[in-house]
């Protein structure tokens, strides 16, 4: 079982462009969640999918869009990149309660 | 707004000794709470969870909860050099489709 995984892991963007973060999980769980984690700073939970077919917004949205592909896929897009959109991004699944994380995609946009 | 609230430290303890971490939480509806480990440049890993009032141990860990203080802790006991870490605190609120809101993380650093 390879978990969470999520590609790319590191990512360089100028300011503008558009890319898409992908995460898949094999471990069948129904709900999976975007986050990002700036230094000195908690998770924020950006959007999540309670099950397949469904997404919310979380505490920070703007500049984001989510797709749940099917139940193991849910990726995160940004439109035009930003430099305040420099971050770690976290992509995680859950079943119940419990949230397992993947191990991570590095963006810098400049 | 929910709020989780740690001591971001870092916090220091020789090896051998207790450490005690500490969280409080805002929202009254936070029906179970989660301690994760996060080892710098890597992603949180679940240490354990507590959801009644009380304490619950597993191995070198213990967790501690008080609803009426809102208040969350996680004992460390026999700290190692590996147990150095940034340690989160999240509280679950059923009512928010499970949604975790996370603290910003206390800083432990274990002296050999």
């Amino acid at each position: 079982n390879a978990g969470v995984t999520q590609t790319p892991k590191f990512q360089v963007l100028k300011t503008g462009q558009s890319m898409t973060l992908q995460c898949a999980q094999d471990m069948n769980h129904n709900s999976m969640y975007w986050y990002r984690q700036d230094p000195g700073m908690g998770l924020r939970l950006i959007y999540y999918s309670a099950s397949e077919g469904t997404t919310d917004k979380g505490e920070v949205p703007n500049g984001y869009n989510v797709s749940r592909l099917n139940k193991r896929e849910f990726s995160l897009r940004l439109e035009s990149a930003a430099p305040s959109q420099t971050s770690v991004y976290f992509c995680a699944s859950s079943a119940k309660e419990t949230q397992y994380f993947g191990p991570g995609t590095r963006l810098l946009v400049l | 707004q929910k709020e989780v609230e740690q001591n971001s430290g870092p916090l220091s303890v020789p090896e051998g000794a207790i450490a005690s971490l500490n969280c409080t939480y805002s929202d009254r509806g936070s029906q179970s709470f989660f301690w994760y480990r996060q080892y710098s440049g890597k992603s949180p890993e679940l240490i354990m969870f507590i959801y009644s009032n009380g304490d619950k141990e597993d191995g070198r860990f213990t967790a501690q909860l008080n609803k009426a203080s809102q208040y969350v802790s996680l004992l460390i006991r026999d700290s190692q050099p590996s147990d150095s870490a940034t340690y989160l605190c999240a509280a679950l609120n059923l009512g928010s489709a499970r949604q975790l809101t996370f603290g910003s993380g206390t800083q432990l650093t274990v002296l050999p």
